[in-house]
This record gives structure tokens, C-alpha cells and sequence, in this order.
């Protein structure tokens, strides 16, 4: 079965260092997600992308948040300079169409880690 | 606004027993879409379920079963005989597209299952 895959499984980054987290989402689909969960807390919403621009952002996607579909098969979150508050998972998500006629597919997760 | 409580943080039961997780949703869509995912210790997110609110029906998927309630606003997930390998985090989430333009996911604060052996 397809599926949504992240890399890295886990990153490990600097205070202040820029991290650029990869998502392959699945090949026939159009809509795409990233959300977040920091430990032990809920998973939220972060940001949707459609036709090469943000359909939808959160309070928490402010400017040192971007997201791009660089080619046709990546799409990748970009933290420009990174903070102690950062490091959670972050989970890429993929649907077919934007409505709910098909669920997001989630990928594995990329757990950050700020030192 | 939408929001989705589940309001038992951690349930503990031993195997075979059933267990029911609750969830409970607030929104003034009148078309919306619930669904329930599973976050084993691994970390990744499975999609269970996806019920859309015109449709009550209660569905059952082997030892999973799920009881959506419109009057209640509740979307509760029963497991049947449970293993030890249904230990997980359960997050319910709730789409509401028509009233607020979106597709994004609002999730619960999850509720943490342990099945002992």
C-alpha cells in the first residue's frame, strides 16, 4: 500500500540553526499537511499546501516557518532558525482530494530535537 | 469554534477486556467529518476511521466498533477483547469544511491505552 514517508526519523539540530524536514507524500495526491505534536501533547495543525501555494496556515506557522514542493515529489517544511520550543514531532500528512471524501494519510514523523 | 475533548487521559485494562474510548465534539458545521487514529509507541499516526455526520450508522471492524451519537456529539471507539497489542495513544479528530473553509485535522489531547497481559 502507499504510503507518506519523512526524512529524517530524527533530527538533531543547534539553537538558532535552520532545519529543513522532507516528506514524500503519496504519488496521486494533491493535498498536502504538516502538523505537529510536542511530547505528550495533542497533534496540531500547522500548515496546508495545494496547487504550489499555502491553502491554510495556524498561529504557530509564523515567519521562520516555510514550506515548499521543490520537485514534483517532495515537500518540505523549513525552520529557519530554530528555538528550545521547536523540537516535537513533526507528521506530514497526503490526500487524494482536499475534501473528506479521503482521509490524510500520515507519514512517520520526524522527531526534532533542539539543543 | 471546533473542538474535540476526549476526556480520559490514560485507561488501563487488562487483556480481553473491553474498553470504550469517548470523544466528545464541538462545531456549528453542518456538514462535518470525524475520524480516529491510532499512535503506537513506535510514533507514527494510523488512520482507523472516517464517518461523515449525515451518516449515524455504527459501524463494527473486527474487534473495533464505533458509536456516533449527533444528538450527544459524541463519537465514541469500542474494543473487543483487547490485546496487548492495541496498547497506543487514540486521537479523535473532527473536520468541519462548510461553515470554516478548511481541511485541516482538529485533534483531541488523545487518550493513552494500556492492555496489560
Amino acid at each position: 500500500e502507499p504510503e507518506v514517508t519523512q526524512t529524517p526519523s530524527h533530527q538533531v539540530t543547534q539553537m538558532g540553526q535552520e532545519v529543513i524536514l522532507r516528506c514524500v507524500p503519496i504519488s496521486n495526491h494533491l493535498y498536502f499537511y504538516w502538523y505537529r505534536q510536542i511530547l505528550g501533547q495533542k497533534v496540531e495543525f500547522l500548515v496546508s499546501f495545494y496547487n504550489n501555494e499555502i491553502s491554510e496556515k495556524s498561529e504557530i506557522f509564523d515567519d521562520q516557518f516555510s514550506v515548499e514542493r521543490p520537485d514534483g515529489s517532495n515537500f518540505t517544511l523549513k525552520i529557519r532558525s530554530t528555538k528550545l520550543e521547536d523540537s516535537a514531532m513533526y507528521f506530514c500528512a497526503s490526500s487524494e482530494t482536499g475534501d473528506s471524501n479521503q482521509p490524510q494519510h500520515f507519514g512517520d514523523g520526524t522527531r526534532l530535537s533542539i539543543l | 469554534a471546533q473542538k474535540v475533548t476526549q476526556a480520559q487521559t490514560e485507561i488501563s485494562v487488562v487483556e480481553k477486556e473491553d474498553v470504550t474510548l469517548d470523544c466528545v465534539y464541538e462545531t456549528r458545521d453542518t456538514t462535518y467529518y470525524l475520524f480516529w487514529y491510532k499512535q503506537p509507541p513506535s510514533g507514527e499516526l494510523v488512520f482507523l476511521i472516517r464517518r461523515n455526520s449525515f451518516d449515524e450508522q455504527n459501524e463494527i471492524s473486527g474487534r473495533y466498533s464505533w458509536n456516533f451519537q449527533k444528538s450527544t456529539s459524541s463519537f465514541n471507539f469500542t474494543i473487543t477483547a483487547s490485546q496487548v497489542v492495541d496498547s497506543a495513544v487514540y486521537f479523535c479528530a473532527l473536520m468541519g469544511r462548510l461553515a470554516y473553509n478548511t481541511d485541516k485535522l482538529i485533534f483531541g489531547t488523545g487518550t493513552r491505552l494500556q492492555v496489560f497481559p
